[in-house]
């Protein structure tokens, strides 16, 4: 049973950067798909990308393409998702979660969140 | 992008009562649809997936039915652990996966 541990809240300024990661144990996750998906506050879900194996890259939904970058160190089973360029819209909770297979589908389970604060 | 649209955005309901939910897809989806369930301060939760199939851990009370661009999450009845918020998302065209806004079932 895979499960997805993230790192800590952040607090950055505008224009710099955050890395966040997402820890999986239980499993492999060259053989699934890692996404990455964020909520601002009092708001509703909103994919930002993920890992998809079965083309061995990272994909990235349109208005993210420019400033986010997902990566992977399989030695340590960590996934990482670095914003770049932020701003106070990038305030949220992002979220990593597994997909069931090597492409993005439904996503189970979710790492337990991590609040990224923008703010000067 | 499909762009998905759930409603009602809130429903008043009390417990011991059948619930529905509506996501509604911009363009077909065809079954690949899951539910998700969040309470406040918690990650959310997957219900059911390929439109009508239980999670593990989901109970019987949810059922998920539709294809094509109209689907529909029924809680046969509602528990009080239920008040939450419910979202729907579509995975069969991608980049990106698209979530629906959201509906939020609070206590009448």
């Amino acid at each position: 049973q895979v499960q997805l541990v993230q790192s800590g809240a952040e607090v950055k300024k505008p224009g710099s950067s955050v890395k966040v990661s997402c820890k999986a144990s239980g499993g492999t996750f060259t053989s699934y798909g890692i996404s990455w998906v964020r909520q601002a506050p009092g708001q509703g879900l909103e994919w930002v990308g993920g890992l998809i194996p079965m083309f061995g890259r990272a994909e990235y939904a349109q208005k993210f393409q420019d400033r986010v970058t997902i990566t992977a160190d399989e030695s340590s089973g960590t996934v990482y998702m670095e914003v770049n360029s932020l701003t106070s819209e990038d305030t949220a909770v992002y979220y990593c979660a597994k997909s069931y297979d090597e492409s993005p589908n439904w996503l189970d389970p979710w790492g337990q969140g991590t609040l990224v604060t923008v703010s000067s | 992008e499909r762009v998905m649209t759930q409603f009602p955005a809130t429903l008043s309901v009390s417990p011991g009562e059948r619930v529905t939910l509506s996501c509604r897809a911009s363009q077909t989806v065809n079954r690949n649809l899951a539910w998700y369930q969040q309470k406040p301060g918690q990650a959310p939760r997957l219900l059911i997936y390929a439109a009508s199939t239980r999670a593990t851990g989901t109970p019987a009370r949810f059922s998920g039915s539709g294809s094509g661009t109209e689907f529909t999450l029924t809680i046969s009845s509602l528990q009080s652990d239920d008040f939450a918020v419910y979202y729907c998302q579509q995975y069969s065209d991608w980049p990106p996966l698209t979530f629906g806004g959201g509906t939020k079932i609070e206590l009448k």
